[in-house]
């Protein structure tokens, strides 16, 4: 059974920085690509970030450009998503989700993803 | 950038009766649209990828059709635990992948 946990959230200052950790299981994590998508409080969904299998492509969101970096270890099979310069903005349940085809750097949908970890950034 | 605009925002249905959610993007974007459905508290599930192929335990009551731009995710007959938010999202041109405002289905 694919699961993906989430971990990391909490409070945050404006300014201030966050490391989101993604714990997978249940499938090859080394041959998947990865993402990062969040939903602020009463939003929608947002995707924010996609590493593929290798770490050899990564893609960003121009609303974190240049603030987060998304990772993985394919040792641990984990991926993260260090969140620096926080904003109000950025407050939202982050979620870890899963690229569906192994072994490919095209992305597709999500088809699975973990419960979501809480980020506020407040002073 | 991709906009995916749904429609209705909110759609009013009883239990048993049809539910025909929208979506429209802003460009072509062939037939890589997906389906979600989430329920408050709970993380997106897939529901439809390719436009129209159910995913793994989808249930046949759910049926997904279109292509180009225009794209159709209905519920033949809405069972209590359909009531839900709907988001569709295209992942034809990226970065980014887009998603609508999402739908929310609720009980008439």
């Amino acid at each position: 059974e694919v699961q993906l946990v989430e971990s990391g959230g909490g409070l945050v200052k404006p300014g201030g920085s966050l490391r989101l950790s993604c714990a997978a299981s249940g499938f090859t994590f080394s041959s998947y690509s990865m993402n990062w998508v969040r939903q602020a409080p009463g939003k929608g969904l947002e995707w924010v970030s996609s590493i593929s299998s290798s770490s050899s492509y990564i893609y960003y969101a121009d609303s974190v450009k240049g603030r987060f970096t998304i990772s993985r270890d394919n040792a641990k099979n984990s991926l993260y998503l260090q969140m620096n310069s926080l904003r109000a903005e950025d407050t939202a349940v982050y979620y870890c989700a899963r690229d569906p085809k192994a072994r490919t750097t095209t992305p597709y949908y999500f088809d699975y993803w973990g419960q979501g970890t809480l980020v506020t950034v407040s002073s | 950038e991709i906009v995916m605009t749904q429609s209705p925002a909110t759609l009013s249905v009883s239990p048993g009766e049809r539910a025909t959610l929208s979506c429209r993007a802003s460009q072509s974007v062939s037939s890589n649209l997906a389906w979600y459905q989430q329920k408050p508290g709970q993380a997106p599930r897939l529901l439809i990828y390719g436009a129209s192929t159910r995913a793994t335990g989808i249930p046949a009551r759910f049926s997904g059709s279109g292509s180009g731009t225009e794209f159709t995710l209905t519920i033949s007959s809405l069972q209590s635990e359909d009531f839900a938010v709907y988001y569709c999202q295209q992942y034809n041109n990226w970065p980014p992948r887009t998603f609508g405002q999402g739908t929310k289905v609720e009980i008439k």
